[in-house]
């Protein structure tokens, strides 16, 4: 079966450092995985996305993420951490065929500490 | 351009009533996808609608259903509640593969 998997349910910086959250998704996902945030009592925005073009995402807010088929991960970083970079994470991968499914990682909530 | 509009944005209900929730997708958009979001199981796909079809359904009893308009609009129903359905229901529009924009969400709780 499908899955996307994020290591670490809760992660820590401080401001000012690198944010790096991690993504894994099963072998078998095909190429569309994406990265959301979710912000308290809100819906989930489009960091960014792959779509098999380049292995390099760059989305809004300073967030890439790199797409590795060898190590199967799908990482998101930031080079420096602002205090409104808190809230939580989803990693998720589109699901097989044209079905509008996507399957999400448990996320993974980001504190940033002053 | 309007995003995704989910109303009513909070609602509470009692054990055994139904409910109706609402969503209207980006204007063009025809793909609309339900999700339920809990603590405990986190992000689950409910079910998703195609030009009035549901194309695909996720792993939920057939309390939950849904449909959708010919104006794209959709609207999922949740007969019989039970407390375990209190939970944030997301939908979600697409124009295809690869894109898709959430609505704030609809805060149901079941006492």
């Amino acid at each position: 079966a499908q899955s996307v998997t994020q290591l670490g349910s809760h992660v820590s910086v401080s401001e000012g450092a690198l944010v790096l959250l991690r993504c894994n998704y099963s072998s078998s996902v095909p190429p569309y995985l994406f990265w959301y945030v979710q912000y308290p009592n809100q819906g989930l925005q489009l960091l960014l996305k792959y779509t098999s073009a380049a292995t390099l995402v760059k989305g809004i807010n300073g967030f890439e993420a790199e797409f590795k088929k060898s190590e199967t991960s799908f990482h998101l970083t930031k080079p420096s951490a602002h205090m409104s970079d808190a809230a939580e994470y989803f990693c998720a991968a589109h699901g097989s065929g044209n079905t509008g499914k996507l399957i999400f990682g448990q996320g993974t909530t980001l504190q940033v500490k002053p | 351009k309007a995003g995704v509009t989910q109303t009513p944005r909070y609602l509470i209900k009692t054990r055994g009533q139904q409910v109706t929730l609402s969503c209207s997708p980006i204007s063009g958009h025809r793909s609309v996808s339900w999700y339920q979001q809990t603590p405990g199981q986190g992000l689950q796909f409910l079910f998703e609608y195609f030009s009035e079809t549901q194309r695909n359904k996720g792993n939920f009893p057939g309390r939950f259903s849904g449909r959708q308009f010919s104006n794209s609009r959709s609207e999922m129903n949740v007969s019989t509640l039970e407390l375990g359905d209190s939970a944030l229901y997301l939908c979600a529009s697409s124009a295809g593969q690869g894109s898709y924009t959430f609505g704030s969400g609809t805060r149901l709780t079941v006492v």
